[in-house]
This record gives C-alpha cells, sequence and structure tokens, in this order.
C-alpha cells in the first residue's frame, strides 16, 4: 500500500508568481484535505476535496485555489504569492470525507519559501 | 468555533523519565481528539484518537492519553521516555463527523541522555 506523497519536496518563488503543489492519496482514499502550517504553528486547514469538488474551506482568501482529478489525487494552486504564503503545505488523505471513524493519512509535505 | 491550546511549547525531559504534554480545548459537546507526531522534515503521524467511551487511550509507541471532560482536557502522557521521542507535538480536534482538523500550536519535546 503506498502512503500519501507530494511533489516537490522543496521549492523557492518570489512574491507575485504563482505555485502549483501536487498531493497523491493513499490507495483507496477519495478524499484530500490540506493544511498549511508557518514555522512554529500547528497546521490550520486550507480546504478539503471530495470526488472532484471542494467540500469545505478554512480561512484563506481565493487565491488560494485547487483541483481532484479523477484518480482522487489533488492539486493546491496559490496565486499572487505573499512572503505570509511561506510554509509547510500538507496534503492528507482520507477513506470518506466525514465519519466518525474518518483517519487523514499526511504526506511529508511541501515547503514553500517566498522571496 | 473550536479551539486548541497547547500551554508548553518546549518540553525537555530526561530520557528513561515521565512524560505529560498538555492539551486543552473549547468546544460547547465532546469533538474527536487527537494526538499527532512530527518529526523534522516529516509529515504528521497519528498517535492515538478518542471519539468516546474509555476515557483513557492507548496509542502507538508507548503512548496513552486521557481524557477529561471536566477539564476539557486531553492530556498525553508516556511513562518512560526514548531519545527517539524527541519530535513536535500536536493535539487536535474534529468536531462532530467534521471535515476539518484544528490543531494546537504544537509542544517541541526534547529529550536529554
Amino acid at each position: 500500500e503506498t502512503g500519501v506523497t507530494q511533489s516537490p519536496t522543496h521549492l523557492i518563488k518570489t512574491r507575485g508568481q504563482q505555485v502549483t503543489l501536487r498531493c497523491s492519496s493513499q490507495s483507496g482514499h477519495n478524499t484530500v484535505s490540506w493544511y498549511q502550517q508557518a514555522l512554529g504553528q500547528g497546521p490550520q486547514f486550507i480546504f478539503q476535496y471530495y470526488r472532484e469538488e471542494e467540500n469545505g474551506r478554512g480561512n484563506f482568501p481565493p487565491r488560494f485555489s485547487g483541483l481532484q482529478f479523477p484518480n482522487y489525487s489533488s492539486e493546491l494552486n496559490v496565486n499572487a504569492l505573499e512572503l505570509d504564503d511561506s510554509a509547510l503545505y500538507l496534503c492528507a488523505s482520507s477513506l470518506e470525507p466525514r465519519g466518525a471513524y474518518n483517519e487523514q493519512f499526511f504526506g511529508p509535505g511541501t515547503r514553500l519559501t517566498v522571496l | 468555533a473550536q479551539s486548541v491550546t497547547q500551554p508548553d511549547i518546549h518540553i525537555t525531559v530526561s530520557e528513561g523519565a515521565s512524560l505529560e504534554l498538555r492539551c486543552n480545548y473549547s468546544y460547547g459537546a465532546t469533538p474527536y481528539l487527537f494526538w499527532y507526531v512530527q518529526s523534522p522534515g516529516q509529515g504528521l503521524q497519528l498517535l492515538l484518537k478518542y471519539f468516546s467511551g474509555d476515557t483513557l487511550v492507548q496509542g502507538i509507541k508507548g503512548f496513552e492519553a486521557e481524557f477529561k471532560r471536566s477539564q476539557s482536557s486531553f492530556n498525553l502522557r508516556k511513562p518512560s521516555v526514548h531519545w527517539s521521542d524527541a519530535a513536535e507535538y500536536f493535539c487536535a480536534v474534529r468536531v462532530n463527523a467534521g471535515n476539518m482538523l484544528t490543531f494546537g500550536g504544537g509542544t517541541r519535546l526534547m529529550v536529554k541522555p
């Protein structure tokens, strides 16, 4: 069984640029959630995708957007990058979006640095 | 909205000593509660979770946590810490069957030889 994978591992961008981060969910999982973890802080929920539709969103501006593909892999896109977007971006997959025993399995993250 | 507080940003313990990491949550009802561990350069690994029932929950790597409704707490414990336990620990809550985890700020654990 393959776990959650993310690419790239590290990324450096400049202010105003756009970035795309990728996530492959664990085998059999149809739900992907994205989190932003700033340095020294806990992860914050960005949004979740379930069967190719956005299924819940945290307090992030519209320049944070996503996609989910038929194979349940997902992309996180961030437009007009700001310095504060520098963070570790974590992807988590789960069997279903809700449910008492629904566990989220996390990938290793993508470290984004905005200069 | 729910929130999670981990009062201790850093904790240092000697190898073999006992450990308790504190977690307090704010929510009107009993949420689903989780403890995750994050090693440098790694993602989050689930240590244990509480949904209902027995308030003392056993997890992986010898960790346990106790849910105390009266104190809105879910503290993580380990009787004897190993050097490999050095990492960052996060408490998280999920409301009912919702889809969003809310994390605390984390506690960095250092282990002295």
